[in-house]
């Protein structure tokens, strides 16, 4: 699976945008990027995805670099419950059985500040 | 969304004894369950893929025979954690692939394990 770099940890202040950066060097053609996140004590959900376009949701902003190498992860305001650890990962979408099998990297630990 | 929930959401055992952690969809049905576990302070690593009606697979380095997964309908997979040792304690956390959904994976809350 190709490898994702992301900051080991991040801070901000409440009600400030938060950009979270990855790294996805040798992402391939087929690769969708997937951001997930951890709040304390709780499994993983969902944040939001994307392929080449930028794309916007309830929860956030994913912006991907025109070669697909980085994307950064837009909160825009971010509140004290938006504290947790932010996962990117590369899936590829082929489908299949392995499908829904997510290779979790170290993530960012986000802290907010009041 | 989708709804993963997982029973218990935390458990303390004595070491050498079996502990039963279950999955289940509670509005979908997942063809498909995954098992990971997590240590303090560290990513999630997956332990297993659990098909329904099908023998799980289970990814290098873990044992089958001391994580007995069953997934013996379409909204329940079971982990059975045999003669838990103080090192199995770990946050263990489930997934499902709903087959109608395409962009995401559901998890479960998760189960903290604790061996004494």
């Amino acid at each position: 699976d190709a490898k994702t770099t992301q900051p080991n940890s991040m801070e901000s202040n409440e009600e400030e945008p938060v950009h979270l950066p990855c790294n996805h060097s040798t992402i391939s053609g087929t690769d969708y990027i997937h951001w997930y996140r951890q709040l304390p004590s709780q499994g993983p959900e969902y944040v939001i995805h994307g392929l080449t376009s930028n794309v916007n949701n309830r929860m956030a902003s994913l912006a991907i670099a025109e070669d697909r190498k980085s994307s950064t992860l837009i909160l825009h305001r971010a509140t004290l419950r938006d504290a947790a650890v932010y996962y990117c990962i590369l899936r590829d979408l082929a489908g299949g059985t392995s499908y829904g099998k997510l290779t979790f990297g170290q993530g960012t630990i986000l802290t907010v500040h009041p | 969304g989708a709804v993963v929930s997982q029973h218990p959401s935390r458990v303390i055992c004595k070491s050498g004894t079996s502990v039963k952690i279950e999955c289940r969809s509670l509005d979908f049905q997942a063809t498909t369950m995954f098992w990971y576990r997590q240590f303090p302070k560290q990513s999630l690593m997956l332990m297993a893929t659990s098909n329904e009606g099908s023998k799980a697979t289970y990814e290098q380095g873990v044992e089958k025979d001391k994580f007995l997964i069953n997934h013996a309908s379409l909204t329940l997979s079971t982990l059975t954690v045999t003669s838990a040792h103080p090192e199995d304690s770990s946050f263990y956390i489930c997934s499902a692939r709903d087959v109608g959904v395409d962009t995401e994976a559901f998890f479960g809350q998760g189960t903290r394990l604790t061996v004494v």
